[in-house]
């Protein structure tokens, strides 16, 4: 089946720095989400993104389908950006919206 | 827009008893939800996928008689774990896709879900 394979699988930072999280998959998609995970497991839709580029504030993310990766950028840093980010896609071969998550990066933010 | 919710948030129950968790979209159709269940520092698997009127359909290793699901209108679904044990402790989040987005580029949301203690 398809793998999704997501790094870094930790990352710690500084209040204020900038980050990359990046997601391989390894067949083509019809469907990309970035989620976010907060302390108490409720999962944010960050951005559906199946190609091209977005922004949301201080977010942003890139797929780049043909590659077969996608890359999310946080920029300016907050503790609240603390949680897991799961990149999740679907098979584009599949007819219903079956998503396979990434294993996460666990992003801490510290003050 | 798109909210989901759980009922209830958490439960603690005996094993041996059976637990309900509901899943409702509150501002949209959802002809189609999605369980899945979360272990401490892992990521989501996928469950089953629940069809409004229809029987669900199981991922491969998912007990169809240990985890019942009713889909009985567009707005609600329900996971029933019967006969819980230790084992079956989890975060149990559900997730619906919005009928207006049918087709192959659409989202899910994602309710807040539920975390089962059985002791």
């Amino acid at each position: 089946g398809i793998q999704v394979e997501q790094s870094p699988p930790d990352l710690i930072l500084q209040e204020g720095a900038n980050s990359t999280l990046r997601c391989n998959f390894s067949d083509s998609v019809n469907n990309l989400q970035w989620f976010h995970q907060n302390p108490w497991g409720q999962l944010i839709n960050l951005f559906y993104i199946p190609s091209g580029t977005k922004q949301n504030g201080r977010l942003s993310a890139t797929t780049v389908a043909t590659e077969r990766y996608s890359l999310l950028y946080i920029s300016s840093s907050q503790t609240t950006d603390s949680g897991v980010y799961f990149c999740a896609v679907v098979l584009r071969e599949t007819s219903g919206s079956r998503l396979t998550f990434g294993e996460g990066t666990q992003l801490t933010v510290n003050p | 827009g798109a909210v989901v919710s759980q009922h209830p948030s958490w439960v603690i129950c005996k094993s041996g008893t059976s637990v309900k968790i509901e899943c409702r979209s509150l501002d949209f159709q959802a002809t189609t939800m999605f369980w899945y269940r979360q272990f401490p520092k892992q990521s989501l698997m996928l469950m089953a996928t629940s069809n409004e009127g229809s029987k669900a359909t199981y991922e491969q290793g998912v007990e169809k008689d240990k985890f019942l699901i009713n889909h009985a209108s567009l707005t609600l679904s329900t996971l029933t774990v019967t006969s819980a044990h230790p084992e079956d402790s989890s975060f149990y989040i559900c997730s619906a896709r919005n009928l207006l987005n049918r087709g192959l580029w659409d989202t899910q949301y994602f309710g807040p879900g539920t975390r089962l203690t059985v002791l």
